[in-house]
């Protein structure tokens, strides 16, 4: 069975930093494409990261040069480093797998775990 | 950066009726429109992948048409567990959701 089991959320503060994990179960990270999704609350879904299984990376403007997507193949994680945190990042993060669309669309979701950044 | 936008922003209908959503494209995204549906609490969960095409275990009542900037997502008759939020992703050009379209019961 497929499972995505995120972890690292918490309050932080502005300019901090934060490092998410997504755990996988059922299938190997390393030969797939895994994405990081945020959902701010109360609001729509923000696609933020994405590594691809050669391992290439992609960023969305609003993060790149702040976030770091990453992969241990040893311990199966897909990881989000997440630095100089503004209030503006606070969300719900997802990590989803790509399963159609050539890796683009996903079909595998994590819970989620919640970061808020406040003072 | 292609924009969506979901039309309408809220839908109320009762089960047992048709349910049409729009999403619409700033610019041609060809058919690399996917529509997934999320319910409070939970992730997202995908339903329709490039325009046209049922996930695995989606049930046949859902459908999904259009290609260039014009996308429909249609649920044939409602069923109780249909109310929840939809939302339409692009991937003509990196990656893009539309806002939402929540579909609530009347």
């Amino acid at each position: 069975e497929v499972q995505l089991v995120e972890s690292g959320g918490g309050l932080i503060q502005p300019g901090g930093s934060l490092r998410l994990s997504c755990a996988a179960s059922g299938f190997t990270v390393s030969s797939n494409y895994m994405s990081w999704v945020r959902q701010a609350p109360g609001k729509g879904l923000e696609w933020v990261s994405v590594t691809y299984s050669g391992g290439r990376t992609y960023y969305a403007d609003s993060v790149k040069g702040r976030f770091t997507i990453s992969r241990d193949n040893s311990k199966n994680t897909l990881y989000l480093q997440m630095n100089s945190l503004r209030a503006e990042d606070t969300a719900v993060y997802y990590c989803a797998r790509g399963t159609y669309c050539g890796g683009d669309c996903y079909g595998y979701w994590g819970q989620g775990t919640l970061v808020t950044v406040s003072s | 950066e292609i924009v969506l936008t979901q039309s309408p922003a809220t839908l109320s209908l009762s089960p047992g009726e048709r349910a049409t959503l729009s999403c619409r494209a700033s610019q041609s995204v060809s058919n690399y429109l996917a529509w997934y549906q999320q319910k409070p609490g939970q992730a997202p969960r995908l339903l329709i992948y490039d325009a046209s095409n049922r996930a695995t275990g989606i049930p046949a009542r859902f459908s999904g048409s259009g290609s260039g900037t014009d996308f429909t997502l249609t649920i044939s008759s409602l069923e109780p567990e249909d109310f929840a939020v939809y939302y339409c992703q692009q991937r003509s050009n990196w990656r893009t959701f539309g806002q939402g379209t929540k579909l609530e019961i009347k």
